[in-house]
């Protein structure tokens, strides 16, 4: 069965720190890894990672994958209040029976 | 471009009662998926739909059906609610044309649903 295990469960820091969220899966036919931010609402789309090693940036957020270790890691820097939401993590796989599990996420709490 | 749409936004069933969720997305995308979201356990896939006509169970699909008859529209169905199926309910949409489109799911604002 298909796992994805996010950590910490939850975070409280305080604006201006870098904080470190982690995601490790275990994923048949793995094929990609998708970090998304769920504020009040929809999860919105952040970043999808297929390669080892190669990093995305999106302003203060950044995101890297390990596919020899399972892992990925996203990271902010500079938090700021805005910054407070719940970070999920998915991996994607099953080759052409698509399959997308989804971590139980990371909430973050960003304190003035 | 109102992107993924969800009706209604809250309600409020008894035990034993029906009930239809709609899903409507205007960016012609082939696939949908409905999710729930539960404290502690996440998002987890109930459905999809690769295509019109076509649907496909996913993690937790026992107490559900859908329906994909348009390319547009993803219904989900409860037949007989229960309390265990209280629970917020997402939408997602995302398009086949290439391997990172497919993987990128957009997604709605929630359906707040309550089982008495």
């Amino acid at each position: 069965e298909d796992k994805v295990v996010q950590s910490p469960l939850s975070l409280v820091v305080h604006e201006g720190d870098t904080v470190t969220l982690n995601c490790s899966y275990e994923v048949t036919n793995f094929r990609s890894l998708l970090w998304y931010k769920q504020e009040k609402k929809a999860p919105t789309f952040l970043f999808m990672l297929t390669s080892s090693g190669i990093e995305k940036k999106s302003g203060r957020l950044s995101s890297i994958l390990d596919k020899k270790e399972l892992f990925s890691i996203l990271n902010i820097t500079a938090t700021q209040t805005g910054d407070s939401a719940i970070y999920l993590c998915a991996g994607v796989g099953g080759g052409s029976n698509y399959k997308l599990t989804f971590g139980k996420g990371t909430l973050l709490t960003v304190n003035p | 471009n109102a992107g993924v749409t969800q009706t209604p936004k809250f309600r409020v069933l008894k035990t034993g009662q029906s009930m239809t969720l709609l899903c409507a997305q205007d960016m012609n995308h082939e696939y949908m998926y409905w999710y729930r979201q539960d404290p502690g356990m996440g998002l987890r896939l109930i459905h999809y739909s690769v295509g019109e006509g076509t649907t496909a169970k996913g993690e937790v699909p026992d107490g559900y059906n859908v329906s994909r008859l348009k390319k547009q529209n993803f219904l989900l169905g409860l037949e007989s609610a229960a309390p265990s199926q209280t629970s917020v309910y997402f939408c997602a949409s995302s398009s086949p044309r290439t391997a990172s489109s497919t993987d990128t799911q957009y997604f709605g604002p929630g359906t707040r649903l309550t089982v008495l």
